[in-house]
């Protein structure tokens, strides 16, 4: 399995908290992303990032932010949740490549943050 | 922008009987990535297979296998000898070659491998 790690598996709050989604990797990757499946639905980039302070927003709005301090560690964070944030959130990273056949576009992903905002 | 689209939203196969999911997709590009990725219940999405617009052979990876149709920009994926643990959601998936490997998904597939 890839190695890596969503922390939590599982949020259930009030509207209004903020909170953190970790993501975390091992493999050394530079560039991680985070999507947003509601259930029964595909999968939509909301933010990605190449490398260390490097950061870009994705095809679909988000509220949430996120930080790349360290290569290995991606969150997202909501400042103020709502009932509209809840949803699954996806972490993902791959490696840089460079050159054609190098961009494999091969995704390893965690097994998700499933949110839940009352 | 590139789209795609899976027409199936659930799907059923007999174990050991061979079931083929469709995709298809709409891009401007002519060099690209087309992907397979299964998400089983509660699990880690994970690469099934994958294929490079550029290479004519279809790609296969034991008991699974596509039939890319460039120019009909089809993508199907087969899965033969159906076991229990092949039941998941599969997404077909795009990628733009050279570019920052943002994948494209498809709504899913549900597979159900009947016993």
């Amino acid at each position: 399995e890839a190695d890596i790690y969503q922390t939590p598996r599982y949020l259930v709050i009030g509207t209004g908290k903020k909170i953190t989604l970790e993501c975390s990797q091992t493999m050394g990757h530079d560039k991680m992303y985070w999507y947003q499946q509601d259930p029964g639905m595909e999968l939509h980039l909301i933010h990605y990032s190449y490398g260390v302070n490097s950061t870009e927003k994705g095809d679909l709005s988000s509220e949430s932010t996120v930080s790349r301090i360290r290569t290995e560690h991606f969150p997202l964070t909501l400042e103020s949740a709502r009932p509209s944030h809840t949803s699954q959130y996806l972490c993902a990273s791959s490696e840089l490549g460079r050159g054609r056949g190098s961009n494999t576009g091969e995704l390893f992903f965690g097994e998700g943050s499933r949110l839940t905002v009352l | 922008a590139q789209t795609v689209t899976q027409s199936q939203p659930e799907m059923s196969v007999q174990e050991a009987e061979t079931v083929t999911l469709s995709c298809t997709y709409d891009t401007s590009e002519s060099d690209y990535y087309l992907f397979w990725y299964k998400q089983p219940p509660s699990r880690q999405m994970i690469l099934v297979i994958r294929q490079e617009a550029y290479k004519q052979q279809n790609a296969t990876e034991n008991r699974f296998s596509v039939n890319f149709q460039k120019a009909a920009k089809s993508f199907s994926l087969k899965i033969s000898d159906s076991q229990l643990g092949d039941a998941a959601m599969y997404f077909c998936a795009y990628s733009s070659q050279g570019g920052s490997e943002k994948l494209v998904f498809g709504k899913g597939t549900k597979l159900t491998v009947n016993p």
